[in-house]
């Protein structure tokens, strides 16, 4: 089946920029997701990313597209405290209408001062 | 933007009793709705697809039985976890697409933590 990985943890100074990454299995992947989760709370969509896209821009996100490698990345550009959260990487396979999400292992991102 | 609500938040309960999670589409109608089940610190697992009218569709490995999910409305599913055990214990979340068809974004609920003692 699909498979989606990520790193577990990232830590980084206030005002650096963060990079997460994401690598999945599924070539039939249509778009691609970026959520973040709070403690205790739902999932928050961030942006998201179109298959035939390399790379998406939006405020202080940039969301990179290597399809060959299969490859997802996102940069937060001067990253604050309140980004301190777990990033999670999605993907939808071309069948099922896109209704089905394969979540990444979730990446924790760290915000030091 | 669109908002999905869960109630209750957080429950605890004893084992063998039954426990019911309600999501809810506040400001959309949703005919089809889903359930995810994360373990700490771990991914979301798509346990089954809720729609409203029909039966609702289960992931393998996950069992009917065990995770009744009502879709009776076009704003309201409910996941009863029946006879619920320890091993249940686990962040339940829901989500709703605003439209359907694969299409329209998709919103996520607050979550709803349980713990069977």
């Amino acid at each position: 089946g699909e498979d989606v990985e990520q790193s577990l943890f990232l830590s980084v100074r206030e005002g650096d920029s963060s990079v997460i990454n994401c690598t999945y299995t599924d070539s039939s992947s249509t778009y691609l997701y970026w959520y973040k989760q709070e403690p205790g709370a739902g999932l928050q969509l961030l942006t998201y990313i179109f298959s035939n896209m390399d790379m998406k821009q939006d405020q202080r996100l940039t969301v990179l597209l290597n399809k060959k490698d299969k490859h997802l990345s996102l940069r937060i550009a001067d990253t604050q405290t309140g980004d301190s959260a777990i990033y999670f990487c999605a993907e939808t396979p071309l069948t099922g209408g896109g209704n089905k999400l394969t979540f990444g292992t979730g990446t924790q991102l760290k915000v030091e001062l | 933007g669109a908002v999905v609500s869960q109630h209750p938040s957080r429950v605890i309960c004893k084992s063998g009793t039954s426990v019911k999670i309600e999501c809810r589409s506040l400001d959309f109608q949703a005919t089809t709705m889903f359930w995810y089940r994360q373990f700490p610190k771990q991914s979301l697992m798509l346990m089954a697809t809720s729609n409203e009218g029909s039966k609702a569709t289960y992931e393998q490995g996950v069992e009917k039985d065990k995770f009744l999910i009502n879709h009776a409305s076009l704003t309201l599913s409910t996941l009863t976890v029946t006879s619920a055990h320890p091993e249940d214990s686990s962040f339940y979340i829901c989500s709703a697409r605003t439209q359907g068809g694969g299409t329209g974004e998709l919103f996520f609920g607050e979550g709803s933590r349980l713990t069977v003692l």
